[in-house]
C-alpha cells in the first residue's frame, strides 16, 4: 500500500489565486482530514470526512473548501490565496475511532 | 479551549542515553493519547498510543506513561540513537464523548548528540 498521498510536494501562488491540493489514500479509510502545519506549531485541523457525501468544519476552515465524492479522494481548495494561508498542509486518514496516518505533506507559500 | 501542551520545547540528549519527552493536557474528557514523531520535511509518523483504561504502554524502545490524576503524558525513548532526532508531538481525543478529532500540542525537538 502507498498509504497516503499528496500532490503537489511544493507550490507558490500569488494572493488571489486558486489552486486544489490532492489527498488520495488506498487503505479503504472511511476518515480523512486536512491539517496545516504553521512553523514551530502543532497540526491544526482544517476540515474532516466521515465518508464519501459527508464533511465538516475543523478548528480553522475559513478559505477553504472540501468535497469527498469517492473513499479514496479528499481534495483541499483553497479560492483566494491569502498570504496568511502559507503552510504545510498535511492529509491523514483512519479506521473509525482509530490512530490516523498521515501523508507527506505539500509546503505552499503565498505571495 | 482546552488543548495540549508541552512542558519542553527543546531536548538534547547523548546517544545511547534515555530520553523522555512530557506533555500536559487540560481536557479532562480525554480518553485516548497519541505520540507522533515528525522527521524534517515529512509527515507526522504513529509511534504509540494509550487509552485512559491504561496507565502504561511499553513498544520497542518506547513506552508512554499516562498519568489521569495530574493529566500529565510522558513518552520514554530508550537508548536514544541518532535516527530518533525529530519533533515530538502529542495529540489527545475525547472519543468517549463522541469525538474523533485530535487536538495537537505544540511538539518538542529531540536532538541526539553523537
Amino acid at each position: 500500500n502507498a498509504g497516503v498521498t499528496q500532490t503537489p510536494k511544493f507550490r507558490i501562488l500569488k494572493i488571489g489565486q486558486s489552486m486544489t491540493l490532492q489527498c488520495t489514500q488506498d487503505m479503504n479509510h472511511n476518515y480523512m482530514y486536512w491539517y496545516r502545519q504553521d512553523p514551530g506549531m502543532g497540526l491544526k485541523l482544517i476540515y474532516y470526512s466521515v465518508g464519501a457525501g459527508i464533511t465538516d468544519k475543523g478548528e480553522v476552515p475559513n478559505g477553504y473548501n472540501v468535497s469527498r465524492s469517492t473513499t479514496e479522494d479528499f481534495p483541499l481548495r483553497l479560492e483566494l490565496a491569502a498570504p496568511s494561508q502559507t503552510s504545510v498542509y498535511f492529509c491523514a486518514s483512519s479506521k473509525p475511532w482509530e490512530t490516523q496516518y498521515f501523508g507527506p505533506g505539500t509546503r505552499l507559500t503565498v505571495l | 479551549g482546552e488543548s495540549v501542551g508541552l512542558h519542553l520545547p527543546t531536548l538534547s540528549v547523548q546517544e545511547g542515553d534515555n530520553s523522555i519527552i512530557n506533555c500536559a493536557y487540560s481536557n479532562s474528557a480525554s480518553d485516548y493519547f497519541i505520540w507522533y514523531k515528525q522527521e524534517s520535511g515529512k509527515g507526522p509518523q504513529f509511534i504509540i498510543d494509550i487509552r485512559s483504561n491504561m496507565d502504561k504502554r511499553q513498544g520497542q524502545r518506547v513506552t508512554v506513561l499516562l498519568n489521569k490524576t495530574v493529566k500529565h503524558l510522558s513518552l520514554q525513548i530508550a537508548a536514544t540513537q541518532p535516527g530518533d532526532s525529530a519533533v515530538y508531538f502529542c495529540a489527545e481525543s475525547a472519543r468517549g464523548a463522541g469525538s474523533y478529532q485530535l487536538t495537537f500540542g505544540k511538539g518538542t525537538k529531540l536532538s541526539v548528540i553523537p
